[in-house]
This record gives C-alpha cells, sequence and structure tokens, in this order.
C-alpha cells in the first residue's frame, strides 16, 4: 500500500449507531487530517493532529471524537450522528504540522439515515 | 463573505483553450494551495506556493501577496484535465477552503 489509505470507502449508519473511519499513511508523516465535505459546501477541517497531538479543533461536535495512536493511523469515531452529518470525509497527511503539502486519502462516503 | 473566494464557479472550455481560475483570499496565510477534485471525490494536491510562482507540466500558478490574489492556469486544455480546482489559504495548516471552480473541458 502507497499514500493515504482510508477505510470504508461507503458507510451508511443510523443515528443511534456508533462507527469509525480509519485513515493509514505509508508516507513517513507526521501530521494527520480528518476534513469534511458536505455537499455544495466548501472543504471544512475538522481535526488536525502533529505528533500524535491533536492541534487543531474546529469547534467540531463531540458526536465526533477523534483518535490517532501513532503517526501513521487516525480514526474518527462517529456516534449518535444527525442526517446533516452525511457527507465525504477525507483524511490528509503532510511531512509535520507546519505548512506543508498534503496528500489525500480517497474519502469515505457517509450516508446517515 | 466567505474568507476565500473563487471565480468563475463553472467554467466549460474547448479542448486546447488556456483556462484561468482566480481565488481571492482575506485571511492572512502561509502558503496557498490549489487542489485538484476528480468525480469521485479523490483530492490531488496540485501546488503549495507562498510567493511568485510555479509550473508544473501544462499547469502554472501564480501568487500575488499583496493583492490577496492567486490564479491557477492551464495551458493546451485537455478533457482529463475535467475536474473540480479548490484553492485553500493556508495560516499554518489552518486552512481555509474556496468553494471550488468545476471546470469541464469539451473533445
Amino acid at each position: 500500500e502507497t499514500g493515504v489509505t482510508q477505510t470504508p470507502r461507503h458507510l451508511v449508519m443510523g443515528m443511534t449507531n456508533k462507527k469509525s473511519l480509519k485513515c493509514e499513511q505509508h508516507l513517513g508523516h507526521n501530521a494527520m487530517y480528518w476534513y469534511k465535505q458536505s455537499a455544495k459546501k466548501p472543504l471544512e477541517l475538522m481535526f488536525v493532529y502533529s505528533l500524535e497531538e491533536r492541534v487543531e479543533n474546529n469547534s467540531v461536535p463531540s458526536r465526533f471524537s477523534p483518535e490517532c495512536p501513532n503517526s501513521s493511523h487516525l480514526f474518527l469515531h462517529l456516534h449518535t450522528l444527525q442526517p446533516e452529518d452525511s457527507a465525504l470525509y477525507l483524511c490528509a497527511s503532510s511531512q509535520d504540522g507546519t505548512s506543508n503539502e498534503q496528500f489525500f486519502g480517497p474519502g469515505t462516503r457517509l450516508t446517515v439515515l | 463573505k466567505n474568507e476565500v473566494e473563487q471565480s468563475p464557479q463553472n467554467l466549460t472550455a474547448q479542448e486546447g483553450e488556456f483556462i484561468t481560475i482566480n481565488c481571492s483570499y482575506s485571511v492572512g496565510i502561509s502558503a496557498l494551495h490549489w487542489l485538484q477534485q476528480h468525480p469521485g471525490g479523490g483530492i490531488v494536491s496540485l501546488f503549495m506556493l507562498s510567493s511568485g510562482k510555479k509550473k508544473h507540466g501544462r499547469l502554472i500558478a501564480t501568487i500575488n501577496i499583496q493583492e490577496k490574489h492567486s490564479s491557477l492556469h492551464i495551458t493546451a486544455s485537455h478533457p482529463r484535465d475535467s475536474a473540480v480546482y479548490i484553492c485553500a489559504a493556508d495560516n499554518n495548516n489552518d486552512m481555509r477552503f474556496g468553494a471550488g471552480t468545476r471546470l469541464t473541458v469539451k473533445p
């Protein structure tokens, strides 16, 4: 595997379910990001991790819970989501937590029923 | 008003045409990114620049820091260039994105 991978690619869940999105980067980077892309809205930065520490949390509701166990893996735990949370969730990584080129995963298309 | 404005929102061109997409931003930046998003969602970073001009193949990106404006140019456009092009203002990884420009290049 190379680059940034995300699983699952598609996810349908009910509002009472708990699920997790997984991101893995094989680039030796030290920073990882979660983005949300809703229909007809710009990309929104959700969380930034640098050296496994959260350095940015853009007022994201607590029903989204990130976890970064090591510099290669990033999770987004989901619970009691709302239909308006349906979106494309993109993971990215960069060399470090300053301005660097970011490498994106293919995204997880989430539908909340 | 959004912090990052792109124009046009949609652009249709004939193969071979020279294309320009514009981005204006109102926030302080450490860098400006141009991204390409194909149908299906995958995003590729095209350029990251903080001054001047960069060129990669048929793509050229310029930035004017004083005017807070950047442009992405595509020379000799091709149908495979059809995608959404996104500008992002980066302030030490606090990223603010434009709404994107949907480009369609017809053969």
